[in-house]
């Protein structure tokens, strides 16, 4: 079954004490993205990658951390994790952009999320 | 930055046809308007994306306006399951951004 697994779907932590929430997907899909849901602020972007080794940073790259090592997998980590960091996190894929740069209209494909409490 | 308003939220009886409106008024030419709906605290679940043209599939229409300045989605016959949130976001022309807003909520009522 095509889909984007994140783990783990909770996880409850200490100021300080690093973490990673892991992302696969198995659609060979060349873009992935990052992005944290809070209440009235909607989906924010993190981090983005283009492709294997290609990343860069979204709305709300601070204090996060990504890398791109094979095209299946794209790791979140947090290498100091704050309460404000607390929030609900979500991985998505897409097949690319379909040609030109500035068009392509492959969707997002989203994993089940990753809720995240530092205390 | 494209973006998009939505109506915070809407009912719809069950077995209507629940039409939910998006404005896009600063879309550019070559963006394509996208639609996803959230239940509770799962991830985002794509519904239907297009250009300029309607377009249909199995879970619902898409009306876009001809100056594609904002579109409906047509959900034809709402079951109980569409409850949700329903999001309308385009891609920000020249990045790699998509511009999530916080989406209409969707109840249907038996």
């Amino acid at each position: 079954e095509a889909q984007v697994t994140q783990n783990p779907r909770y996880l409850i932590t200490v100021t300080g004490k690093k973490l990673t929430v892991t992302c696969s997907q198995n659609m060979n899909h060349e873009y992935m993205s990052w992005y944290r849901q809070d209440p009235g602020l909607g989906l924010r972007q993190i981090y983005y990658s283009m492709n294997v080794e290609v990343t860069d940073k979204g709305d709300v790259p601070e204090g996060y951390k990504v890398s791109r090592k094979e095209k299946r997998n794209f790791p979140l980590i947090l290498e100091s994790p704050s309460p404000n960091q607390t929030s609900l996190y979500f991985c998505a894929s897409s097949l690319g952009w379909g040609g030109s740069r500035n068009t392509g209209n492959s969707p997002l494909h989203f994993g089940n999320g990753t809720r995240l409490t530092v205390t | 930055d494209a973006k998009t308003t939505q109506p915070p939220s809407m009912d719809c009886a069950e077995g209507r046809a629940a039409n939910l409106p998006c404005n896009h008024s600063t879309i550019s030419g070559n963006e394509y308007v996208y639609w996803y709906r959230q239940i509770h605290s799962q991830g985002p679940q794509y519904i239907i994306h297009g250009l300029k043209n309607n377009e249909t599939n199995e879970m619902a229409s898409l009306i876009i306006t001809e100056d594609r300045k904002s579109s409906t989605l047509i959900l034809p016959h709402a079951t109980l399951r569409d409850t949700a949130v329903y999001y309308c976001i385009v891609r920000v022309s020249g990045t790699y951004k998509y511009i999530f807003g916080t989406g209409t909520r969707l109840k249907v009522l038996a």
